[in-house]
């Protein structure tokens, strides 16, 4: 049978063009939340972060904003680039928990068009 | 570049065999974390070494164990390899002390047949 875990949601922006990650999250008591970013072949890498006392955070190009009360969280992502192109994932640690043990969202292929 | 390497790259296997997978961390750096990435999904917590210890495990059988060394790198082992333990198995480091962010390697790809 068809494995929804193949089929990643994606997003297809024009180059130039702002574009908007978005992630539910599960556990209501989650402390801390990641953005990463996963290129073809590499590990994730950090983009940014927000604690929950926190409803947004800014980076160069990029923004996260944390809506606690419907457990969502979004990446923006300013003029995007080519370079942009890559999976994104959310990831969230629970209260009194360690970065070493994230709760990775299932993620979101972004490809942008030149 | 993080600084994380990861060995070998790509690896196959046959269903019952044993593996095992290498991770040297980013300089000063004293825990690592692996992870388990099947093909569409968000990598998966599998367990997390501090000072040679196992300090935390995610839900994974105990055929899948792990040592740190004392210059921190690390193995991830798995006895009876089944199918579905094909994936991408990824290596992160982290400075406990300042629980700085994790500096993730580009993994292992390991097929199981």
């Amino acid at each position: 049978g068809e494995s929804v875990g193949l089929h990643l949601p994606t997003l297809s922006v024009q180059e130039g063009d702002n574009s908007i990650i978005n992630c539910a999250y599960s556990n209501s008591a989650s402390d801390y939340f990641i953005w990463y970013k996963q290129e073809s072949g590499k590990g994730p890498q950090f983009i940014i972060d927000i604690r929950s006392n926190m409803d947004k955070r800014q980076g160069q190009r990029v923004t996260v904003l944390l809506n606690k009360t419907v457990k969502h969280l979004s990446l923006q992502i300013a003029a995007t680039q080519p370079g942009d192109s890559a999976v994104y994932f959310c990831a969230e640690i629970p209260y009194g928990g360690s970065q070493g043990n994230l709760i990775f969202g299932k993620g979101t292929k972004l490809s942008v068009k030149p | 570049e993080t600084g994380v390497t990861q060995s070998p790259t790509h690896l196959i296997k046959t269903r019952g065999q044993q593996v095992t997978l290498r991770c040297s961390s980013q300089s000063g750096h004293n825990t690592v974390s692996w992870y388990q990435q099947a093909l569409g999904q968000g990598p998966q917590f599998i367990f997390q070494y501090y000072r040679e210890e196992e300090n935390g495990r995610g839900n994974f059988p105990p055929r899948f164990s792990g040592l740190q060394f004392p210059n921190y790198s690390s193995e991830l082992n798995v006895n009876a390899l089944e199918l579905d333990d094909s994936a991408l198995y990824l290596c992160a480091s982290s400075l406990k002390e300042v629980n700085e962010k994790l500096f993730f390697g580009s993994g292992t790809q390991l097929s199981v047949l």
